[in-house]
């Protein structure tokens, strides 16, 4: 089983910054079949970049996904209010299908 | 996209058998894979399983013994029947569309298991 480890637990930022949350796996995933994405509060997960590095449709512009291999980075440019969420990695490489213990990114 | 809508019962007794019901709209359930997730409240997502749409099945081996996911094409459905519930099995469970990436999800159902 792939263990994927997420980095920092919580991040602390304001509106405009930029946000680089961190995927580590425990083995490479094939492929780079790593996905990410973004929960808010009583809502479900919304798809935000699959294949490391595409785009989910609708997704803006600030969000962009980058690595390879072991470590994977999800980038979000500038916050908006509305990115302030929780955010997961999840791994589709192999099975079982794996997902990291989220971060969450907080308003500082 | 599709929608994706879930239904079942809220409240399952220890021992008993958890039933989850997710209908498409949109699609045909036959052209794709369906899969479920968890989320115990407050805490991360464990994948659970998907079916193929050739009907062959892929589960979580923590889960293996005790769960079972169907689709009955006739209604645009797919199922998720986990038995033996025990209080660790608390948790929102999600219904979605594929075997990897997850565009398409349903809202939710929060199961409670307790007597």
């Amino acid at each position: 089983e792939i263990v994927l480890t997420q980095s920092p637990g919580t991040l602390s930022l304001s509106p405009g910054e930029r946000a680089t949350l961190s995927c580590r796996a425990s083995q490479s995933v094939n492929n780079n079949y790593l996905a990410w994405y973004q929960q808010r509060p009583g809502q479900a997960p919304r798809l935000l970049i699959y294949g490391a590095s595409s785009r989910a449709t609708g997704i803006p512009d600030r969000f962009s996904g980058s690595g390879s291999g072991t470590d994977f980075t999800l980038t979000i440019s500038r916050l908006e209010p509305e990115d302030f969420a929780v955010y997961y990695c999840q791994q589709y490489g192999g099975s079982p299908l794996t997902f990291g213990g989220g971060t969450k990114v907080e308003i500082k | 996209q599709m929608q994706l809508q879930q239904s079942g019962p809220g409240l399952v007794k220890p021992s008993e058998t958890l039933s989850l019901t997710c209908t498409v709209s949109g699609g045909s359930i036959s052209s794709y894979s369906w899969s479920w997730i968890r989320q115990p409240p407050g805490k991360g997502l464990e994948w659970i399983g998907y079916i193929y749409k050739g009907g062959n099945t892929n589960y979580n081996p923590s889960l293996k013994t005790r769960v079972t996911i169907s689709v009955d094409t006739s209604k645009n459905q797919f199922s998720l029947n986990l038995m033996s519930v025990t209080a660790a099995d608390t948790a929102i469970y999600y219904c979605m569309r594929g075997n990897g990436w997850y565009a398409d999800w349903g809202q939710g159902t929060l199961v409670t298991v307790s007597s």
